[in-house]
C-alpha cells in the first residue's frame, strides 16, 4: 500500500532562517507530488506541483521554492523566511495521471517568529 | 468570485440531526469533484467522491449538479465524530490543479 511520509511536524524559525520540508512516498512510481499552505481557518492554496523529476509548476510568486531530486521526493525550500511564510504546510500525492485524489502527508505547523 | 465556494458556517447540530452542506464552482469544464475532512490541526482525508448520479456510503450522501454548478454532502443521524471541517475539491481538465474550498465547519452536539 502507498504512504506518505512529511517531516517534521512542527517547525518555529526566525525571520531570515532558511526553510527544509521534506515529503516522501512509498509503494508507488511517478506520482504526481504537490505542496499545499494552509493559514489558519482557510483553504488550502496550491504552491507547487510535480508531474515528474525535474518537472515543477509553481503556482503562486512567494519566497519559497521546490525541487524533486528523486521520484518519491519532494522538498519546500526558503533560503529566508517570511513571517508571512507562517502556516501548515501539506504535501500530497495523486496517481499518475490522474488530476484525482489527493493523499495527503500529515503535515508541518511551521511558525515565523 | 471565488473558483470554490462554499458556506463557511459554523453548522452546530444536535446528535442524530441530518445537516447538508453546499459547494458550488464557477469552471464549467470542472471533470472531477470531492469531499474532504478535516479534522483540527490534521490533514485533510478523502471522505467521498462525487458523481453526477449521485453516490452514498452509509450516512453520507454526495450528489452533483452540473447544470448549476454544485456540489452537495448530506450526513444523517449526526454523531458526535463528525465535527470536522469539510472541505469540497473540484478538479479542471488541466493537471495540478485541484481547487479547495476554504471549508465548512460542523459541531455535532449531544
Amino acid at each position: 500500500s502507498q504512504t506518505i511520509h512529511q517531516w517534521p511536524a512542527t517547525l518555529v524559525q526566525p525571520v531570515g532562517s532558511p526553510l527544509s520540508l521534506e515529503c516522501t512516498v512509498e509503494g508507488t512510481s511517478n506520482p504526481n507530488l504537490y505542496w499545499y499552505r494552509q493559514a489558519a481557518g482557510r483553504g488550502l492554496q496550491l504552491l507547487f506541483y510535480s508531474i515528474g523529476i525535474d518537472q515543477i509548476s509553481s503556482e503562486v510568486p512567494q519566497n519559497l521554492s521546490a525541487s524533486r531530486p528523486q521520484d518519491r521526493q519532494f522538498i519546500l525550500s526558503s533560503k529566508k523566511l517570511l513571517l508571512s511564510d507562517s502556516g501548515f504546510y501539506l504535501c500530497a500525492w495523486s496517481p499518475l495521471g490522474q488530476n484525482e485524489k489527493l493523499f495527503f502527508g500529515s503535515g508541518t505547523q511551521l511558525s515565523v517568529l | 468570485r471565488k473558483e470554490v465556494e462554499q458556506d463557511p458556517g459554523p453548522f452546530n447540530v444536535p446528535e442524530g440531526a441530518t445537516v447538508a452542506f453546499n459547494c458550488t464552482y464557477s469552471n464549467s469544464a470542472s471533470q472531477s469533484f470531492f469531499w474532504y475532512r478535516q479534522d483540527c490541526r490534521k490533514e485533510p482525508k478523502l471522505l467521498m467522491s462525487v458523481y453526477s448520479s449521485g453516490n452514498e456510503d452509509g450516512r453520507f450522501t454526495a450528489q452533483l449538479n452540473r447544470a448549476s454548478q454544485y456540489i452537495s454532502l448530506l450526513i444523517r443521524d449526526s454523531k458526535l465524530s463528525d465535527s470536522a471541517t469539510y472541505l469540497c475539491v473540484v478538479n479542471p481538465p488541466n493537471a495540478g490543479k485541484s481547487t479547495f474550498g476554504d471549508g465548512t465547519t460542523l459541531t455535532v452536539k449531544p
